[in-house]
């Protein structure tokens, strides 16, 4: 699976949008990007995942840009509770690797009052 | 659904000493994965289960380590014998497979994890 690349740590402001930039420069055509966060304490949660064209849910957006080499997931109206660790991770969707997720070390964001 | 459910929540050991933890995936769920999370290492996958069946293991530290799924709702992760660097956060999560979701989901679902310190 190709290697992600995430700045270590980002401040936001409560209500603002936070936007988490990760690198994948090395990705494969059949490689999708995931994103997953972690609150202190907790397990990971899912996010939002993407193969190229943008994506949004109620929790976030995901734009992947035109070469996929990069992308960014963004929270459109950050609260304090998305204080957490993001991972930006890249992996193929099927295949003998299915299963596996492969963790960097993420981003930590917090989000300030 | 309650998710997937991790016993216990925290666990203090000495070393030497045997340890068991436990997971209960989603019903219906058909993969179950164990990881482990320390400040050095960050999360690293150990092993994972597909239909109760050990399908990777290369994540398993070393031989004091074994995983068992007897059953699609219980799965065991033992450290026989214990030691202090085994102190870490271990999760398991779990998730659906290829064929019953919208590909390529592949979501997994994570268990709130045990605290594990062997002193």
């Amino acid at each position: 699976d190709a290697k992600t690349t995430q700045p270590p740590s980002m401040d936001c402001a409560e209500g603002r949008a936070a936007n988490l930039p990760c690198n994948h420069s090395t990705i494969s055509g059949n490689e999708y990007v995931y994103w997953y966060r972690q609150i202190h304490s907790q397990g990971p949660q899912y996010i939002i995942h993407g193969l190229k064209n943008n994506e949004t849910n109620e929790m976030a957006s995901l734009i992947i840009t035109e070469d996929r080499k990069s992308s960014t997931l963004i929270l459109p109206h950050a609260t304090l509770r998305d204080t957490a660790v993001y991972y930006c991770i890249v992996r193929v969707g099927g295949g003998t690797s299915y299963g596996k997720l492969t963790f960097g070390q993420g981003t930590i964001l917090t989000v300030h009052p | 659904d309650a998710g997937v459910i991790q016993s216990p929540r925290h666990e203090v050991t000495e070393m030497g000493q045997e340890v068991t933890l436990r997971c209960k995936p989603i019903s219906g769920h058909d993969y179950l994965f164990w990881y482990r999370q320390t400040m050095m290492r960050g999360l690293e996958l150990l092993i994972y289960f597909n239909n109760n069946v050990p399908i990777d293991d290369s994540g398993m530290p070393e031989d004091r380590f074994s995983a068992k799924m007897p059953n699609a709702s219980f799965s065991t992760l033992k450290i026989q014998p214990s030691e202090p660097r085994d102190s870490a956060v271990y999760f398991c999560a779990s998730s659906l497979a290829p064929f019953k979701s919208v590909m390529p989901k592949n979501i997994q679902y994570f268990g709130a994890g045990t605290r594990l310190s062997v002193l």
